[in-house]
């Protein structure tokens, strides 16, 4: 069965970096593109952008560009979501997910990443 | 503010039917399928209706979703107390080229 396990929660403070890894199972890492979707405190969701993990190509949401770095290692079929200069409002879970447009949609369990002094 | 506009809170009494809406634009729903989530409370969200209201299997054929234009609606037949979570829809969007999100819509069951 499909199974996204992702790295555990994380405390930073503002300014530093965060990775968060999401290792796939189940499916072939490589044929299915891999989503960052944010979600804060009691808001809703924020798609932060994806991976081709086949080619390693990217696209990210505007909001996060420059600040967002998204890798994946295949031999391990884990992705990998990094990013930086963090600040209070990062504090959120943040889910990678392998998201469709069909019946199959999977979701990570989520990273709880708290940016605090 | 989002890409998708839903209303923030929904609410109905055990065995009623409730609706919730979403609001796009030709980028996304206009010209793309919908998707809706139910969200409970420390849980990933988990998907509801693919294909604007096809329901993947073991979702109960109380939850149906529909799609006119630029609009989409999920609709709740025989309101559960179970059913009391956060409902999202999502679309593709050409110009994020990436998935839009709607706010989010908390539904109480009174």
């Amino acid at each position: 069965q499909v199974q996204l396990v992702q790295s555990g929660a994380e405390v930073k403070k503002p300014g530093a970096s965060v990775k968060v890894s999401c290792k796939a199972s189940g499916y072939t890492f490589s044929g299915y593109h891999m989503h960052w979707v944010r979600q804060a405190p009691g808001q809703g969701l924020e798609w932060m952008g994806w991976i081709n993990p086949n080619s390693g190509g990217t696209n990210y949401a505007q909001k996060f560009q420059g600040r967002v770095t998204m890798t994946r290692d295949t031999s391990i079929s884990t992705a990998h979501m990094e990013l930086n200069r963090l600040r209070s409002d990062d504090t959120a879970v943040y889910y990678c997910a392998r998201l469709s447009w069909g019946p199959e949609d999977y979701w990570g369990q989520g990273t709880l990443v708290t940016v605090s002094s | 503010q989002s890409v998708l506009t839903q209303p923030p809170s929904a609410s109905g009494t055990p065995g009623q039917r409730v609706t919730i809406s979403c609001s796009g634009s030709s980028s996304n729903i206009g010209s793309k399928t919908v998707n809706w989530y139910q969200q409970l409370p420390g849980t990933a969200p988990k998907l509801l209706i693919y294909s604007n209201n096809q329901r993947p299997s073991g979702v109960p054929d109380r939850f149906s979703g529909s799609k006119s234009g630029t609009s989409a609606s999920l609709a709740i037949s025989g309101l559960q107390s179970e059913d009391e979570a956060d409902y999202y829809c999502a679309a593709w969007d050409d110009s994020l080229k990436g998935p839009a999100f709607g706010g989010g819509t908390k539904l109480t069951v009174l």
